[in-house]
This record gives structure tokens, sequence and C-alpha cells, in this order.
């Protein structure tokens, strides 16, 4: 099984700055690198699959990058509506979900 | 535009089995290329993928959960549903159904989600 690890577990951000999250996987999982927003209360949202290709309607400000074990994710300048949970999860061998990162206000 | 609903009880007893049905709209279930699954989210925790099924039958399960794990097709009602045997407090989350392609298992239509919780 694939684990999925990522950091920081908390990141306090001001609103306008770059956000960078940190996502490892076990073993490489290629590009086959996926990323979701979730809000509180809400349904996770699709924002980045492959690594690196933004899922339909996401917003320029989020962009991935990575290969094999190593991934990011960064979000160029924090709106409000940015401030959320977010996760990778590794789409090479099944699915398996990162234990998230909580983007909160600094 | 494709949407996936969640339906079962909400509160299921220790011991038993727990059963949900995903109902697909806007969409067929047997549309070529697409696996529909369950993820679920313990209260305040991450996602946990459970299983996934083809409309043909093919299945993959998370071993974690593989043992008592059922998981069927329904093409002739668009639905496709989950069953989760001898559950304890442990299983207690927000089970959501989901779609992802079957050459790339990322997900990009979920279901609303449905709180399951296990009490007696």
């Amino acid at each position: 099984e694939i684990v999925m690890t990522q950091s920081p577990a908390t990141l306090s951000v001001s609103p306008g700055e770059r956000a960078t999250l940190s996502c490892r996987a076990s073993q490489s999982v290629s590009s086959n690198l996926a990323w979701y927003q979730q809000k509180p209360g809400q349904t996770p949202r699709l924002l980045i699959y492959g690594a690196s290709t933004r899922a339909t309607g996401i917003p320029a400000r989020f962009s991935g990058s990575g290969s094999g074990t190593e991934f990011t994710l960064t979000i160029s300048s924090l709106q409000s509506e940015d401030f959320a949970v977010y996760y990778c999860q590794q789409h090479n061998n099944a699915l398996t979900f990162g234990p998230g990162t909580k983007v909160e206000i600094k | 535009q494709l949407q996936l609903r969640e339906s079962g009880p909400g509160l299921v007893k220790p011991s038993e089995t727990l059963s949900l049905t995903c109902t697909v709209s806007g969409g067929s279930i047997t549309s070529s290329g697409y696996y529909w699954g369950w993820i679920r989210q313990p209260p305040g925790k991450g996602l946990e993928w459970i299983g996934s099924i083809y409309y043909s039958g093919s299945t993959y399960y998370n071993p974690s959960l593989k043992s008592r794990v059922t998981r069927f097709v329904d093409t002739s009602n668009n639905q496709f549903s989950l069953r989760l045997s001898s559950v304890t407090a442990a299983d207690t989350a927000v089970y959501y159904c989901a779609r992802h392609a079957s050459g790339s298992w990322f997900v990009d239509v979920w279901g609303q989600g449905t709180t399951v919780t296990v009490s007696s």
C-alpha cells in the first residue's frame, strides 16, 4: 500500500500571500497525484490531477508540481475563499489520500 | 450535469451491516471508462477510500476493509451500493459516493455525503 504524507499539518498564511503545501508518497506514483480542497461541511473539490493539470474551473492561482514521490501545491496569492483543508491523493495504484494540510488565516 | 446522491440509514448498531446506495442522475452508470466508488471521512479526520466498482462488476477494495465490504451495481436503476459488515464505532463517518476514471483514479464527481453513526 502506498502511504501519503503531507506537511505542514497546519499552515498560517495572510491573505494575498503565497502558500506552499507539500505531499510525499512512500513509493513512486509517477505523476499520478491529485489535490483536493475541502471546506468545513462541504464535499472535497478536485483542484489538480496528474500532478499539474488544473481541473475545470479552477483558478490559475492554484498550481501543482512534482513527480515520483515529492509533490507541491502552490496557491500564489491566497484569497479568503482559499482557507480550507487540502488533501493530496495518489491515483497511480488505487486511491490513497494524505492526512491533509489545514490552511488558516494568520 | 452528473449528480450522485447517497441514501441509507443514518444509524447502525454495532456488529450489524451498514448498507448504502448511490443513485446516479444526469448520466449513465454504464458509461465506458468510469468506476464508481465509496470514500469515507470519520468526524474531524481525513479521507479513506473503501472500494470501487465498474458497471460490469469488476471491483477493487481497500485491503484494510476488503474482508468486510461487498459492493454491487444495479444498472437498471442507475445505482451502486455498499455493504460493510460487522461495524464498530470506528466506522462512524460521512460516506461519499464518487466517480473516477478507470485509467486515472482521481475523483472528479462526488456525492454530497451521508453521515452514518454506529451506536447502540
